[in-house]
């Protein structure tokens, strides 16, 4: 079955550090960027970062308000791909995605296969 | 950052109305823009994407458009299966930005 499973959400303080991590099954994941996105509670989406693939050396791009505290890594033989969450926040405080980045044959992007989330709670 | 400004930010229509909700970029984007349907406790689903190529498995009802500023998503005779909220990503550049969301209820 194609699909991303995140998991390692949970209560953290803050200050604190989490790693989250999204399983990837069914497809060549090492094909793919991937992207996280989070969304508050009862807010809209946010899109935190991207990773790319080998060919593009791995590079990464984030959403600037969270630059220098997450950090978007892969792990292609584990068809793994995670997000280090450093000095958070509570406003940190969503479901955090994990989605993979399809191109069609023209090129063009869109995320197309979404896991089901992961909860990440800051707070004292 | 391209801000996304996306409305009307909830709408409430009957079975078989037309739908349309609009989202304007604070820049030019080409066409790289595409569309999400979110049920409530779900992950997004991605409906549209380029501004106007439908997703395999996605409803003809559901249909992009619009140019560099200007997009529309429109669902052509909306179900009762629509209800959800809908958000518009643009991917024109880093970072990604969405807009902030359509709730759709069914009257």
């Amino acid at each position: 079955e194609v699909q991303l499973v995140e998991s390692g959400g949970g209560l953290v303080q803050p200050g604190g550090s989490l790693r989250l991590s999204c399983a990837a099954s069914g497809f060549t994941f090492s094909d793919h960027f991937m992207d996280w996105v989070r969304q508050a509670p009862g807010k809209g989406l946010e899109w935190v970062g991207r990773i790319r693939k080998k060919p593009n050396n791995y590079t990464t791009e984030y959403a600037a308000s969270l630059k220098g505290r997450f950090t978007i890594s892969r792990d292609d033989s584990n068809n793994s791909v995670f997000l280090q969450m450093n000095s958070v926040k509570t406003e940190d405080t969503a479901v955090y995605y994990c989605a993979r980045v399809w191109s069609d044959s023209s090129g063009r992007d869109a995320l197309n296969l979404w896991g089901q989330g992961t909860m990440v709670t800051v707070s004292s | 950052a391209i801000q996304m400004t996306q409305s009307p930010s909830s709408l409430s229509a009957s079975v078989g109305d037309r739908v349309t909700i609009t989202c304007r970029a604070s820049q030019g984007i080409r066409n790289d823009i595409g569309w999400y349907q979110q049920r409530p406790g779900k992950a997004p689903k991605l409906l549209i994407y380029a501004t106007s190529s439908l997703q395999g498995g996605v409803p003809s009802r559901f249909s992009g458009s619009g140019s560099d500023t200007d997009f529309t998503l429109t669902i052509s005779s909306l179900q009762p299966e629509d209800s959800a909220t809908y958000f518009c990503l643009e991917d024109y550049g880093y970072p990604l930005t969405f807009g902030g969301g359509t709730k759709v209820e069914i009257k």
